[in-house]
């Protein structure tokens, strides 16, 4: 069974810095691409970074670029998402996901960011 | 990048077809088949339902169907269940290669 789950978030203050962790297991983690979506409370949702399955690849949402850094630790089937000089608008829940170039196949129960002093 | 454009709800009756549209540009759903739709029911994750275009993934059930036309992509619900009910959200792959959602339509059963 597909297991992923978050950790990591919380309440942060402005310009401060988060690192969010997710635990794969149930697949071969280093054989796919993952991905950080968030939804910020009542809203939609919305991308935020990708990584291929070496991690030689990264590609991130115009908003977070130059500020978030996604990775990956085959050896120890956890992605991450480094989130600094992080602002209000990044509050939000964070998931984790499985997928392809563009589809996402299997979803964590996400973390709480907030941003606020 | 603009998100795509999606009617914030859509209502039908338990039996009854319903189709969700999403509208892009010639710079993302109308250049790749690489649309996909997620249900998420109220308080929980997304639900993957339809990738590239029409593909439905195993355990998804046939009364979900996807399409696309140009620049808009298109879920057909046939047969409703109260259980449909839910919010409905479409994504596609951009030529900058980043990836773009939908506002997320909100999916009434009556």
């Amino acid at each position: 069974e597909v297991q992923l789950v978050e950790s990591g978030g919380g309440l942060v203050q402005p310009g401060g810095s988060l690192r969010l962790s997710c635990a794969a297991s149930g697949f071969t983690f280093s054989s796919y691409w993952m991905h950080w979506v968030r939804q910020a409370p009542g809203k939609g949702l919305v991308w935020v970074s990708r990584i291929n399955n070496d991690g030689s690849s990264t590609t991130y949402a115009g908003s977070v670029k130059g500020r978030f850094t996604i990775s990956r630790d085959n050896a120890k089937n956890t992605l991450y998402l480094q989130m600094n000089s992080v602002r209000a608008e990044d509050t939000a829940v964070y998931y984790c996901t499985k997928g392809g170039l563009a589809h996402f196949d299997y979803w964590g129960q996400g973390t709480l960011v907030t941003v606020s002093s | 990048q603009s998100a795509l454009t999606q009617p914030p709800s859509v209502s039908g009756s338990p039996g009854q077809s319903v189709t969700i549209s999403c509208t892009g540009t010639s710079s993302d759903v109308g250049s790749y088949n690489r649309v996909s739709w997620y249900q998420q029911p109220p308080g929980t994750a997304p639900k993957l339902m339809i990738y590239e275009v029409s593909n439905r993934p195993s355990g998804v059930p046939d009364r979900f169907s996807g399409s696309k036309s140009d620049n808009t992509a298109s879920l057909t619900i046939s047969g409703l269940q109260a259980e449909d009910e839910a919010d409905y959200y479409c994504s596609s792959y951009t030529s900058s290669t980043t990836v773009v959602f939908g506002g997320g339509t909100k999916l009434t059963v009556l």
